[in-house]
């Protein structure tokens, strides 16, 4: 099983800021990754697939990189609306698909 | 537009069964891998289970090991609809329920562009 490590676990940032939320595979995905973030209430909204393919409707501030292990999410100035709960989720070995235990990207 | 409506939730006691059922509207289901998510209070995102969306796999299933052998995931194609038949639950089994659509349809992509709103599973004497 891919274990997905997502680092840190909570990001206090002002809006403006820039976010910077990493997620670390224990073995090597090439770039099967994706991010959803996740806002109280509701459900897991799609952001980036295959570690830097934005999904339809997402804004350009967001943008991912990464390949084999080390991946990061970024956000280049934060908007209220994007103070969230952030997931990466491995799709290359499954089963099980694995997700990554969560950043909360919160206000400062 | 794409929608995906759960429903079936509620409280069981442990040892228990429930059946959730997504109401799938705007696309064929059954040309997608379509998913179950759960959500635990508080906590993060666990995979539960997917059906196979590639023509003349469509009946194909994949469960979490931590659910294997209690539930079944079918599709009904005329109603373009998912179930989750779930037995022998457990309280660790008490979380929100997502369905769950793929991006691409005839692959194996798992990457879930829509989701529906979920359902409340509670288990507890």
């Amino acid at each position: 099983e891919v274990v997905l490590t997502q680092s840190p676990a909570t990001l206090s940032l002002s809006p403006g800021e820039r976010a910077t939320l990493s997620c670390r595979a224990s073995q090597s995905i090439s770039n099967y990754l994706a991010w959803y973030q996740q806002k109280p209430g509701q459900p897991p909204r799609l952001l980036i697939y295959d570690a830097s393919n934005r999904a339809t409707g997402i804004p350009a501030r967001f943008s991912g990189s990464g390949s084999g292990t080390d991946f990061t999410l970024t956000i280049s100035s934060l908007e209220p609306e994007d103070f969230a709960v952030y997931y990466c989720q491995q799709r290359v070995h499954w089963p099980p698909l694995t997700f990554g235990g969560g950043t909360k990207v919160e206000i400062k | 537009e794409v929608q995906l409506l759960e429903s079936g939730g509620g409280l069981v006691q442990p040892g228990g069964s429930l059946r959730l059922s997504c109401a799938a509207s705007g696309f064929t289901s059954s040309t997608f891998f379509m998913a179950w998510v759960r959500q635990a209070p508080g906590k993060g995102l666990e995979w539960v289970s997917a059906v196979d969306g590639r023509s003349g796999r469509s009946d194909d299933t994949y469960y979490a090991d931590s659910v294997k052998g209690r539930f079944t995931m079918s599709r009904d194609i005329s109603k373009n609809t998912l179930s989750l038949q779930m037995h022998s639950l457990r309280p660790e089994d008490t979380a929100i329920y997502f369905c769950a659509k793929t991006l691409r349809s005839g692959t194996a992509d798992m990457i879930f562009d829509f989701w529906g709103q979920g359902a409340l599973v509670t288990v507890s004497s």
